[in-house]
């Protein structure tokens, strides 16, 4: 059964940075793309980062470009995302996503972690 | 890349059957049959139910089907059911270079 696990949330100042951590299991993890998905508070769903499986492709939205930073290291199955220069707007809950399947297909995403709550505020 | 237009709000009684429209152009949905659905109930993470514009992974049931025309793609509930009630949100891959997936605005289904 896949499992992601979603940590490193918290309370920050604008301006600070955090680093969130997401741990998988139950797949083969080096084989699927990730990405991260936010959602602010009674809002909805933002696509955020995505990582291909090697690691070797990074995206970013615009909202985020320059100052996330998206990897993963496929020897301890997890995946990061490095938030610095955080603002008020980045308040939401991040979830993990893994793909559908291997690229190129199945581009959506079929597991999704419980998320973890970053808040920016002074 | 502008969010993807869907109802704010779609309602039905139980057995009936509701649609839920989601508008992109043809640099998203019209483009690529890589349309999915996600419903999120209450307090809880998002869930597949469908992808590719009409492919249910395993699990989910086949009251859900989705299809697309166009820049507009649609999910169908039928036999509307109490535990259908909660947010659904489209999403598909788009040609963007840096933005490769865009989500819906969200529908709030109500079961009357």
């Amino acid at each position: 059964e896949v499992h992601l696990l979603e940590s490193g949330g918290g309370l920050v100042q604008p301006g600070g940075s955090l680093r969130l951590s997401c741990a998988a299991s139950g797949f083969t993890f080096s084989t699927y793309a990730m990405s991260w998905v936010r959602q602010a508070p009674g809002k909805g769903l933002e696509w955020v980062s995505g990582i291909s499986g090697s690691g070797g492709i990074t995206y970013y939205a615009d909202s985020v470009k320059g100052r996330f930073s998206v990897s993963r290291d496929n020897s301890k199955n997890t995946l990061y995302l490095q938030m610095n220069s955080l603002r008020a707007e980045d308040t939401a809950l991040y979830y993990c996503a893994k793909r559908v399947a291997p690229a190129p297909n199945g581009r959506a995403f079929d597991s999704w972690g419980q998320g973890t709550l970053v808040t920016v505020s002074s | 890349q502008s969010a993807l237009t869907q109802p704010a709000s779609v309602s039905g009684s139980p057995g009936q059957s509701i649609t839920i429209s989601c508008t992109g152009t043809s640099s998203d949905v019209g483009g690529y049959n890589c349309v999915s659905w996600y419903q999120q109930q209450l307090g809880k993470a998002p869930k597949l139910m469908i992808y590719d514009v009409s492919i249910r992974p395993s699990g989910v049931s086949n009251r859900f089907s989705g299809s697309k025309s166009g820049n507009t793609a649609s999910l169908t509930i039928s036999g509307l059911q109490a535990e259908d009630e909660a947010d659904y949100y489209c999403s598909s891959y788009t040609s963007s270079t840096t933005l490769p997936y865009v989500f819906g605005t969200g529908t709030k289904v109500t079961v009357l």
